[in-house]
């Protein structure tokens, strides 16, 4: 069974305290593994897509990394605007259905 | 530039009533998505149209509907709202091209009382 589990559920940090949040999933081959941002009474908003194992993206403070049987956003010096609930989600190579995670919800204190 | 835009923002239902939730984009997106947030539960597929004329079901289809009206618009419907369609439902259209991530709409926050 197609799977994902983001943790930790929630993470709180000192601005410019670094950290990563992980991804693991479970899917019956790999299409593409991606990461959204979320805000508060907002939609997702799109952040990286990563395809094979070893990939790495970067955006910012931000850089997500890919194995083969998980995921990790790394989150260089926040500041209090990254604060939101970040998504991960996973595409199998077979159909057209996304599984997402049920998130990781992250506070950077000033 | 508006991208994905979702009507009503807010609503609130009685059980047994219908209503019907708009989507449109205007990135000239081929698949759009109906997708509903639960806390707890993470993001899941209800309907999705690959292409203008198709529909298909997704992970939790029942107890809606849905009409690809155009290609640009994608519409979903409750036809008689129960208490466990309370939900925060969100529109999202996907290009085919590389990093093609969703672009997802602000959502309706639905509550059916």
């Amino acid at each position: 069974e197609d799977q994902v589990t983001q943790s930790p559920e929630a993470l709180r940090l000192q601005e410019g305290e670094s950290s990563s949040l992980n991804c693991s999933y479970t899917v019956s081959g790999l299409r593409g593994l991606f990461w959204y941002r979320q805000d508060p009474g907002k939609g997702p908003e799109f952040l990286f897509t990563l395809y094979s194992a070893g990939e790495e993206k970067e955006k910012e403070r931000l850089k997500a990394t890919l194995t083969k049987k998980e995921s990790f956003l790394h989150i260089t010096a926040p500041k209090p605007e990254d604060s939101a609930t970040y998504l991960c989600a996973v595409q199998p190579i077979t159909g057209n259905q996304f599984y997402f995670g049920t998130g990781t919800s992250l506070t950077v204190i000033p | 530039n508006a991208g994905v835009t979702q009507t009503p923002k807010f609503q609130v239902l009685k059980t047994g009533q219908s209503m019907t939730l708009q989507c449109a984009q205007d990135m000239n997106h081929n698949s759009m998505y109906w997708y509903r947030q639960d806390p707890g539960m993470g993001l899941r597929l209800i309907y999705y149209s690959a292409s203008e004329g198709t529909t298909d079901k997704g992970e939790v289809p029942n107890g809606y509907n849905v009409s690809r009206l155009n290609k640009r618009e994608f519409s979903l419907r409750l036809e008689s709202a129960a208490p466990s369609q309370t939900s925060v439902y969100f529109c999202a259209s996907r290009t085919t091209g590389p990093d093609y991530g969703y672009t997802f709409g602000s959502g309706t926050r639905l509550t059916v009382v």
